[in-house]
């Protein structure tokens, strides 16, 4: 049973510069999400794909964030002109949808950005 | 917005004790899940319990949908049950989990 992968595990960038991270949910999973932890406190949602349709984003996603699922399968996540504040962990998570059931989400390693 | 609390805090434990976390929340949720953060990171899934009580070896997970709580047990700890354990909620308005701010766990040798 593959997990959830992302990549790269590890991000250290200058300040203003871009970057970029990719998320492989489990293959049957069709639901994606994006969420990210700084420092001492629990993930915060920051936006949610059913197939390849963006569904949900938080107001934590700024103009400098952007989010896609072009096939439904895999996601990248891209922020542009970094800030300090980017520093995080950047987590994904997929889930199966089922009508009338819920289920559970399971979440990558996550991605640890750094912004020097 | 939904309020998800996590008590206690900090705990720290001897080896071979017993413990208990707990969440509360303040709105009615269809999903619950308890997590593990290792110290590398990882979040791994423990429990997916809206309502009832499961078991998994040494861990087990009470949820009391009704009264906005949900307790999980860790018995006989080990030093490796180390990290932070987290709650999470899903409303039915929503698919997004909300995470309470977690339990930071050390186990002592």
């Amino acid at each position: 049973d593959t997990g959830v992968s992302q990549n790269p595990r590890h991000k250290i960038t200058k300040r203003g510069q871009n970057v970029t991270f990719r998320c492989d949910p489990i293959s049957e999973h069709n639901r994606l999400y994006w969420y990210r932890q700084t420092l001492g406190q629990g993930p915060e949602f920051l936006t949610y794909f059913q197939n390849e349709a963006q569904l949900e984003k938080s107001r934590l996603l700024s103009d400098r964030f952007s989010a896609e699922r072009p096939k439904g399968s895999f996601s990248t996540l891209e922020i542009q002109r970094t800030e300090q504040g980017d520093s995080a962990m950047y987590l994904c998570a997929s889930s199966f949808a089922v009508v009338g059931s819920n289920q559970p989400q399971h979440f990558g390693d996550g991605t640890r950005l750094s912004i020097l | 917005g939904i309020q998800v609390e996590q008590s206690p805090p900090d705990l720290i434990l001897q080896e071979g004790a017993n413990s208990t976390l707990r969440c509360n929340f303040s709105d009615s949720v269809n999903n619950l899940q308890w997590f593990h953060q290792n110290p590398w990171g990882q979040l791994i899934n423990l429990f997916y319990i809206p309502s009832g009580t499961k078991q998994n070896g040494r861990l087990s997970a009470t949820t009391v949908a009704t009264e906005r709580y949900s307790l999980l047990y860790i018995s006989s700890s080990q030093t490796t049950d180390s990290g932070v354990y987290f709650c999470a909620v899903r409303m039915d308005s929503s698919y997004k989990l909300i995470f309470g701010s977690g339990t930071r766990l050390l186990v002592r040798p």
